[in-house]
């Protein structure tokens, strides 16, 4: 079946260091990829997707590219801020299971000033 | 609201009590999911509904599990004679569309609902 793996947190940075947060899936076919982001007290929102290979997603200055030949859709940003501090969740839906999104455990961020 | 809504915020059950979750999605969404989330995991996909049919239930872990959309709005989640492993928050999303087998409409995620069963 489809699974999402991603790197394990809490990851703690100072406030203008880059960031990456891995995430490898397993699925047949060709998934759609997805970013999520959970603020604090908030519902999980949407951050980014790729539809195919070699997409690049991006937004706010987050961009995660759709990797096929390695499996992966690594989100990075180059300078992080106190306000991205949230839990990061990567998600795949399958091209032949419609209607269910399939989550990572998430990753929590902590920028510090 | 523009947003999607989830009542009751907070739940605590006793075990065996039957509990009834609700969920407003945004106005005019076609799609509207259920996933589960346990403390420190991502949410489990639980049932997908298009308009008022419910198109997919795969991931409901029993039959003490229920959900239901009669006019293709408003949807609710029962739980029937909880159990502690039931305790998880209980998450609402909407998307415009309708889903396929491509779909890559946005769906959008309430707060949740946080059900303790004591």
């Amino acid at each position: 079946g489809n699974s999402v793996t991603q790197m394990e947190g809490p990851v703690t940075l100072s406030e203008e260091a880059f960031l990456t947060i891995n995430c490898t899936y397993t699925a047949t076919g060709y998934p759609s990829l997805f970013w999520y982001v959970q603020y604090p007290g908030e519902g999980l929102q949407l951050l980014l997707k790729a539809t195919k290979a070699d997409d690049k997603g991006s937004n706010k200055g987050f961009e995660a590219t759709y990797r096929k030949e390695t499996t992966s859709f690594h989100l990075e940003k180059g300078s992080v801020q106190v306000s991205d501090s949230a839990v990061y969740f990567c998600a795949l839906r399958g091209s032949n299971s419609g209607y269910a999104l399939n989550f990572g455990k998430g990753t929590s961020l902590l920028v510090t000033p | 609201g523009a947003g999607v809504s989830q009542s009751p915020r907070y739940k605590v059950a006793k075990r065996g009590q039957d509990v009834a979750l609700r969920c407003d999605p945004i106005s005019g969404h076609v799609s509207l999911f259920w996933y589960q989330q346990a403390l420190g995991q991502g949410p489990e996909f639980l049932t997908y509904f298009q308009n008022e049919a419910q198109l997919d239930k795969s991931g409901l872990p029993s039959d003490r599990f229920f959900a239901e959309r009669p006019e293709g709005s408003v949807s609710t989640l029962k739980i029937q004679r909880t159990q502690q492993e039931d305790s998880a928050v209980y998450l609402c999303a909407s998307s415009l569309k309708g889903e396929t087998g491509r779909g890559t409409s946005e769906a959008f995620f309430g707060q949740g609902t946080r059900l303790t069963v004591v």
